[in-house]
Order: C-alpha cells, then sequence, then structure tokens
C-alpha cells in the first residue's frame, strides 16, 4: 500500500519566516495528495491537494507540487503567520484511503 | 460551509462495553470514511464505505468494529467490546467522488 514520510517536527519559527515541511511517498500508482491542518482541539482540515504530476495546489499562502521524480509533496509558505500555529498532515490517496504521514507541529511565534 | 458532525465530542467508557460513534455526512456526499488517531501519532485508516456497504478496511478494522448507515443521514462506527487500546480520536470523513474528503472535529474516546 501506499506509505508517507513527513519532515519530523516539532519545528519553530518566528513570524515571516519561509517555511518548508517535507513530504515524500511511495505508491505503485499515481496517488492524489494532499496537505491536511489540525489546529488545536480540531478536526483535519484540508489546506491543499494535486491530483496529477506537476500539478501545484495552493490556499491561504500555503503552495506544494506534486513532483513525481522525486515522489515529493513538499509545503511551503513565504511568510508564516502566528496563527499558521498547527500541526500539518500530509497524505496519499489512491482509491478509497488516504495514507498519512506522522503529522509535523509547526509552531509560530511573534 | 457545509460540515460532518460527529457525536458525541468526548466518550468515556469502561473496558468491554460497546459504544457507537455517531456522525452525521455532509448530505450530498456519497463516500464515508472512519479515522482514528491515537494520541500522539499518526492518523489511521479504518474503513470506507460507499453505496451501502464497506469498499475497503484497514487490518486495524477487526471483528470488534462495524459500521452501519441506519438511515438517510447517520453514519456510526460501533465498538463492540472496548479495549485499553482503542482509545484514541476518531474522526468521520465524507467525500463527493472518493478524494478530498472533509473530516468532522472528532469523538474522543476514552477506555477507562
Amino acid at each position: 500500500g501506499d506509505s508517507v514520510t513527513q519532515m519530523e517536527g516539532p519545528v519553530t519559527l518566528s513570524e515571516e519566516a519561509f517555511l518548508t515541511i517535507n513530504c515524500t511517498y511511495t505508491a505503485t500508482g499515481y496517488p492524489s495528495l494532499f496537505w491536511y491542518v489540525q489546529y488545536p482541539g480540531e478536526g483535519l482540515q484540508l489546506l491543499l491537494k494535486a491530483t496529477k504530476a506537476d500539478d501545484k495546489g495552493s490556499n491561504k499562502g500555503f503552495e506544494a507540487t506534486y513532483r513525481k521524480e522525486t515522489t515529493s509533496f513538499h509545503l511551503e509558505k513565504g511568510s508564516v503567520q502566528v496563527s499558521d500555529s498547527a500541526v500539518y498532515f500530509c497524505g496519499a490517496g489512491s482509491g478509497s484511503r488516504l495514507t498519512f504521514g506522522e503529522g509535523t507541529q509547526l509552531t509560530v511565534n511573534p | 460551509e457545509p460540515e460532518v458532525t460527529q457525536t458525541p465530542s468526548h466518550q468515556v467508557t469502561q473496558m468491554g462495553q460497546e459504544v457507537i460513534l455517531r456522525c452525521v455526512p455532509i448530505s450530498n456526499h456519497l463516500y464515508f470514511y472512519w479515522y482514528r488517531q491515537i494520541l500522539g501519532q499518526k492518523v489511521e485508516f479504518l474503513v470506507s464505505f460507499y453505496n451501502n456497504e464497506i469498499s475497503e478496511k484497514s487490518e486495524i478494522f477487526d471483528d470488534q468494529f462495524s459500521v452501519e448507515r441506519p438511515d438517510g443521514s447517520n453514519f456510526t462506527l460501533k465498538i463492540r467490546s472496548t479495549k485499553l487500546e482503542d482509545s484514541a480520536m476518531y474522526f468521520c470523513a465524507s467525500s463527493e467522488a472518493g478524494v478530498g474528503y472533509t473530516f468532522g472535529s472528532g469523538t474522543r474516546l476514552t477506555v477507562v
């Protein structure tokens, strides 16, 4: 089955810093790729997605590009805010199942 | 914005008891899912449900677990005889076309 490996956390940044959270996947086919965000005490919210190679997903200043050659879907944001503090999960979906990475805790300090 | 609603938000149960976790998916969605997250660990797939039957299940989803869509709106997860290791956050999700799920806020199950 699919597997997803995420950059280990926690990650601590100052406001306005550049963010990268690495994500790589293994899959037998070409899964759809996702980033979900989980704020404290809440469920998982879809942040962005890409369904085929070279697609770029973007939302709220975050973006990630589906790289088939490196089997990666790294999350980036040019300037983080305190309100971006959350746990970020990379996911790969084939068929009816989503496989998630371990999650990366991001803390942004003012 | 349409939401997936889960009840209760927190359930405490004694080991060996049966629990039913409830979910109301988004009304026009056709695919339904349960995931769980043990504290501090990754979110794990349990089961997917489409057209009134299980379409896929993980190795976690053993005979202790069952799912049901008892009416046109609810989707339930039953754990027959809870164990301590069933303590986790359980997330329901739904989707219109099988990708890009919407998750609920979760039910925190504590087995004592």
